[in-house]
């Protein structure tokens, strides 16, 4: 059974800062995976798609890696700002019209 | 284009009552998703449609949900009667062909008192 992990759930950082967010997976089995994003009262945003045969997706001050094999991703956001602050989701499909969810991270980015 | 509508954005009703949240996908999309989080949990799927038809409603958490998708367009989900741990937001989805690439609508917020 598939499950997502994302590690931390929150994360607090002065603004300009780079930090990364992480995710995992239990089972390498996978189309494509997703980072979301997701602001309080507002639905959810597609940030970054990484199909399995992929190894990282950038847009902007975002870059997203995938490792298949070892059941990973890593969200970089460069240059942080307080716009940033959100809570940021990554997300699984491994077939089945399934998609598996992270709990989130919550980013808070201090002015 | 317009995105996945959702409403309403935020529903306040009390145990026992009747809540129905309506889902209007982008045009043309024949997959539609229902998904639900509920306070500090993940995102967790509920059902999918192809057009009108139920192709997986294994996410339901029990016979008080109902979902429907007449003419396979737009979709309601009911809850009835509501309990108190159906509080949480419903996202509704959409997707075009296999790819499950999934436009996400706003979310509908439910609280149950």
């Amino acid at each position: 059974k598939q499950e997502v992990t994302q590690i931390p759930a929150a994360l607090s950082v002065p603004e300009g800062e780079n930090l990364v967010l992480n995710c995992s997976f239990t089972d390498s089995a996978i189309y494509n995976l997703q980072w979301f994003r997701q602001d309080p009262g507002k639905g959810l945003t597609s940030l970054l798609l990484i199909q399995s045969s992929q190894r990282e997706q950038t847009s902007g001050r975002l870059n997203a890696s995938l490792d298949k094999s070892s059941g990973r991703s890593t969200l970089y956001i460069a240059a942080s700002q307080p716009g940033d602050s959100a809570t940021y989701l990554c997300a699984v499909y491994a077939g089945g019209f399934k998609t598996i969810f992270g709990a989130g991270t919550r980013l808070f980015v201090k002015a | 284009e317009a995105g996945v509508t959702q409403f309403p954005s935020h529903s306040v009703i009390e145990k026992g009552q009747t809540v129905t949240l309506r889902c209007d996908p982008i045009s043309g999309h024949d997959n539609l998703y229902w998904y639900r989080r509920v306070m500090g949990k993940e995102i967790k799927f509920l059902l999918h449609f192809v057009k009108e038809s139920k192709q997986d409603e294994s996410g339901m958490p029990n016979n008080r949900f109902l979902a429907e998708r007449t003419g396979g367009t737009y979709s309601t989900l009911k809850v009835q009667p509501a309990e108190l741990e159906d509080s949480g937001v419903y996202f509704c989805a959409s997707s075009q062909g296999g790819a499950n690439v999934l436009t996400f609508g706003a979310g509908s917020r439910l609280t149950v008192l």
